[in-house]
Formats: structure tokens, C-alpha cells, sequence
């Protein structure tokens, strides 16, 4: 595709149940970033990978949030047990390698959890 | 931990007016600098970016410069439109021209009105 694509763009789904947010990058980019923007922030990073491998996830905020990239394109990140304070809009971005080349991100999912 | 703070706003400026969005970073080592823009129904997109000391990066009648000294990466504009308007995030990343692990402020809402 042109750009990157995130589904769905909204999501809502009640406390406690499990959802999974998908990310499909510009092809041919092997870097993917996945942030979540809450409302009046600015975006904070979650995770980032550099092909199948995630490369650094010190941002994943605890052992509920896991995202995976088996075959180094589309991106899934999923969020057990989903609490109250997860309601954010999650955004995902690309890029062709880590390095000094530009992040493009798509649209982002919004996640209401209620 | 590296951080950005940038002007709070909302910011509403009349058309060809000049701008001013300040931004002042924290950082170890030598980061790379960041604006992006959030169109109304968009995705971010990068605006400018500048990666080392005096560096100064402009794109679509923006600039800003890179301070070490004053640790600072102010955005500026000579005269603005009413398409300008948007949400602009301030960013940086802690290696040189990396794009993994953008560090953003939290935004400034810009409205031009005609």
C-alpha cells in the first residue's frame, strides 16, 4: 500500500477482554514502531522492530501488552486482561531501516475500553 | 530520562502572522531533533528534523535550529496560513539521525484563522 495501515481505526471493547491491533507497513520497510498517544500527550514509544526480531520493548508497560511480527512485515500488537487506563489511540509507523531514514505512521486505532 | 517540553497551547494566530512554538529538550549524549505535524484527520508526518549542533532544518516555510547551548529546537514561521493549522509535536531520538524511540512533547495546537 501507499502507507502505513492500522485496523481497526476504532475499537471498543469492555474491561477485562482481550484485543489485538494490526499494523501493516509500507513495503519493503524493515524497521517497525509501535507508540500510543493518550489524550493531551504526545505519542510514547512502545516497541520497536528491526525485521521478525523485536529490537528494544522497554517501552510495553507491563506483561499485558505483547506484539508480535513473525515474518518481518505485518505487525500485531495484542493487549490481555484490557483495563480502563489502556483507552488510548496506538499508533504504529515504519521505516526502511533503523538508522538516519524517516518514520512514516499511519492513522493510528483508537482503543476505548469500558 | 530524555525528555521534551514545548509550549502549551492552544496557539490561534491570524493569517500571515509569524509563529513561534518553543521547545527545550533534555537529553546525554547527542540527540537528534524532531517536528512533526498532525493534520486534522491525519497521521503525523515529519516537518523537519536536525541531527547535530547549528544544524537547521526547514521544510514548507518552517525552520528550526538546533541549540545546543540552550538545549532548544524552536519552531518559527514567517507567515502563516490557514492551512498550517494542526497539532505540532516536538521530538527527539537519542542517537544521531536514528528514527527509533522518538521522544515527543506533548503538542501545541495551532489554529489560523483567515
Amino acid at each position: 500500500g501507499a502507507g502505513v495501515s492500522q485496523t481497526p481505526s476504532n475499537k471498543v471493547t469492555e474491561k477485562g477482554k482481550y484485543v489485538e491491533l494490526r499494523c501493516d507497513p509500507i513495503s519493503g520497510h524493515t524497521a517497525l514502531y509501535w507508540y500510543r498517544q493518550s489524550l493531551g500527550q504526545g505519542p510514547e514509544f512502545l516497541i520497536y522492530f528491526q525485521g521478525t526480531g523485536a529490537a528494544d520493548d522497554s517501552g510495553l508497560p507491563n506483561d499485558r501488552f505483547f506484539a508480535v511480527r513473525p515474518e518481518g512485515s505485518v505487525s500485531t500488537l495484542k493487549i490481555q486482561r484490557t483495563e480502563r487506563g489502556d483507552s488510548a489511540v496506538y499508533l504504529c509507523a515504519s521505516s526502511l531501516t533503523v538508522g538516519n531514514t524517516e518514520a512514516f505512521f499511519g492513522q493510528g486505532t483508537r482503543l476505548t475500553v469500558v | 530520562g530524555d525528555s521534551v517540553t514545548q509550549m502549551e497551547g492552544p496557539v490561534t494566530l491570524s493569517e500571515e502572522a509569524f509563529l513561534t512554538i518553543n521547545c527545550t529538550y533534555t537529553a546525554t549524549g547527542y540527540p537528534s531533533l524532531f517536528w512533526y505535524v498532525q493534520y486534522p484527520g491525519e497521521g503525523l508526518q515529519l516537518l523537519l528534523k536536525a541531527t547535530k549542533a547549528d544544524d537547521k532544518g526547514s521544510n514548507k516555510g518552517f525552520e528550526a535550529t538546533y541549540r545546543k547551548e540552550t538545549t532548544s529546537f524552536h519552531l518559527e514561521k514567517g507567515s502563516v496560513q490557514v492551512s498550517d493549522s494542526a497539532v505540532y509535536f516536538c521530538a527527539l531520538t537519542p542517537t544521531q539521525g536514528g528514527s527509533e524511540k522518538l521522544v515527543f512533547g506533548k503538542g501545541t495546537k495551532l489554529t489560523v484563522n483567515p
